[in-house]
């Protein structure tokens, strides 16, 4: 059984429009991270949270806000979507060696 | 400037042999993990081994082990008896700091393995 699960697993959405990207670890991981993936560009920390309540900015956090209501859930808010956005997101639990367990991924279209 | 550094892109290797795969990394800290992770064909990220700085012998786990080369700044994966399925991408990443701030990330080095 997957200990971080995100949805939705693919979104097209549209330029300008709200996209919420959700995950929830099962791992009781204190810290949870967003990352991007792209060609060339490899995996790039958007935003991270050391628990509940707590959101800090990553390396890329421009046009993104995070949410972390609960140990559970962290949740990637882009308010207006530009194509630049197009991407795979993944989200990741952290155990306190830095170690990261990964979700799926998902795959974010931006017309 | 890149922070790790993959520079083999892509490496092709027949079935049952070794392949090794380079990572060079930068930190100022004293105390730092590096790690290993493989993303396979349907997107999966898995944590494959992990070196801590302050330890002198090479990890290995399975088939994996790690080339440790501190004054070279220098975290090579080794894999030996490859299998079909160990091909890859594999990502070289560094934990330095503040354990919660997560970790950086090398390019990557994909890996064709042919029977």
């Amino acid at each position: 059984e997957a200990a971080v699960t995100q949805s939705p697993r693919n979104k097209v959405a549209v330029t300008g429009g709200k996209v919420t990207l959700s995950c929830n670890q099962t791992n009781n991981h204190n810290n949870m991270y967003w990352y991007r993936q792209d060609t060339g560009h490899g995996l790039r920390l958007i935003h991270y949270s050391y628990g509940a309540g707590s959101t800090e900015k990553g390396d890329i956090p421009d046009g993104y806000k995070a949410s972390r209501p609960s140990q559970e859930n962290f949740s990637l808010i882009l308010e207006l979507a530009t194509p630049s956005q197009t991407s795979v997101y993944f989200c990741a639990s952290g155990h306190n060696t830095g170690q990261l367990y990964f979700g799926e991924g998902s795959k974010l279209t931006v017309l | 400037a890149q922070k790790v550094t993959q520079t083999q892109t892509s490496i092709s290797v027949m079935e049952k042999t070794t392949v090794t795969m380079d990572c060079v990394y930068e930190t100022q800290d004293s105390s730092y993990f590096l790690f290993w992770y493989k993303q396979t064909a349907s997107g999966e990220i898995v944590f494959l081994i992990r070196q801590d700085s302050y330890k002198k012998e090479n990890a290995t786990v399975g088939h994996y082990s790690l080339n440790f080369q501190k004054p070279k700044s220098s975290i090579g994966l080794i894999i030996t008896a490859t299998q079909i399925e160990d091909s890859a991408v594999y990502f070289c990443a560094m934990r330095e700091g503040n354990y919660a701030q997560g970790l950086t990330f090398g390019l990557g080095t994909r890996v064709s393995v042919f029977p």
